[in-house]
């Protein structure tokens, strides 16, 4: 069984278009993150939940809105997408440690 | 300065020959790090944990940290090509802040 899954794994679409990625973990964790890999590999923190809620928001557009309907899943929508957001976009899940158990990725393509 | 930084390389090493990897950090205060290895297209995987000062060893990994001299680094043992990885150095806390990656080329 896959720990954390995300859908779609790609996802190409035009600028202005809204667009949502969704993430699910099996793994029993009550917190998770997004986060956005650019193309120079650098791995940033966007949000966090703990149990449903919003902990961490770093600086991201207001056009980003994470959603956590349950401690298991963690949904991020994007409107009026732009060609800066395309990027690799990781879910990712962590236990009562600090490790954190990633996603597969998403990869988003802005047109 | 970045909170985390990783020469980006690429660092490349003959096979069999010990990999270097080598991560700063600017905050004093910070405890722990992660040592994540990521293949080309796929997602960040753990591979070492290292919150004391000196080594942590686990196979042909060894963690080094040093907080007197804010640093961090991996050491990969008899490097083989499937090595060939970016490996991210990440400081823990209520959020994990990655370094920018060093790319790792193990040559036959």
């Amino acid at each position: 069984d896959t720990a954390v899954s995300q859908t779609p794994k790609y996802l190409v679409t035009q600028m202005g278009n809204d667009k949502s990625i969704k993430c699910e973990q099996n793994l029993g964790h009550d917190t998770m993150y997004w986060y956005k890999q650019d193309s120079k590999k650098f791995l940033k923190i966007m949000f966090s939940y703990n149990n449903k809620e919003l902990i961490i928001n770093e600086t991201v557009p207001n056009r980003f809105s994470p959603k956590s309907p349950d401690k298991a899943h963690l949904n991020l929508h994007i409107n009026s997408l732009e060609l800066g957001d395309s990027a690799v976009y990781f879910c990712a899940s962590q236990g009562l440690g600090d490790e954190q158990f990633f996603g597969p990725g998403t990869r988003l393509t802005v047109l | 300065q970045k909170e985390v930084e990783q020469n980006s390389g690429p660092l490349s090493v003959p096979e069999g020959a010990i990999a270097s990897l080598n991560c700063t950090y600017s905050d004093r205060g910070s405890q722990s790090f992660f040592w994540y290895r990521q293949y080309s297209g796929k997602s960040p995987e753990l591979i070492m944990f290292i919150y004391s000062n000196g080594d942590k060893e686990d196979g042909r990994f060894t963690a080094q940290l040093n907080k007197a001299s804010q640093y961090v680094s991996l050491l990969i043992r008899d490097s083989q090509p499937s090595d060939s990885a970016t490996y991210l150095c990440a400081k823990a806390g209520n959020k994990l802040v990655f370094g920018a990656g060093t790319i790792l080329r193990v040559k036959s």
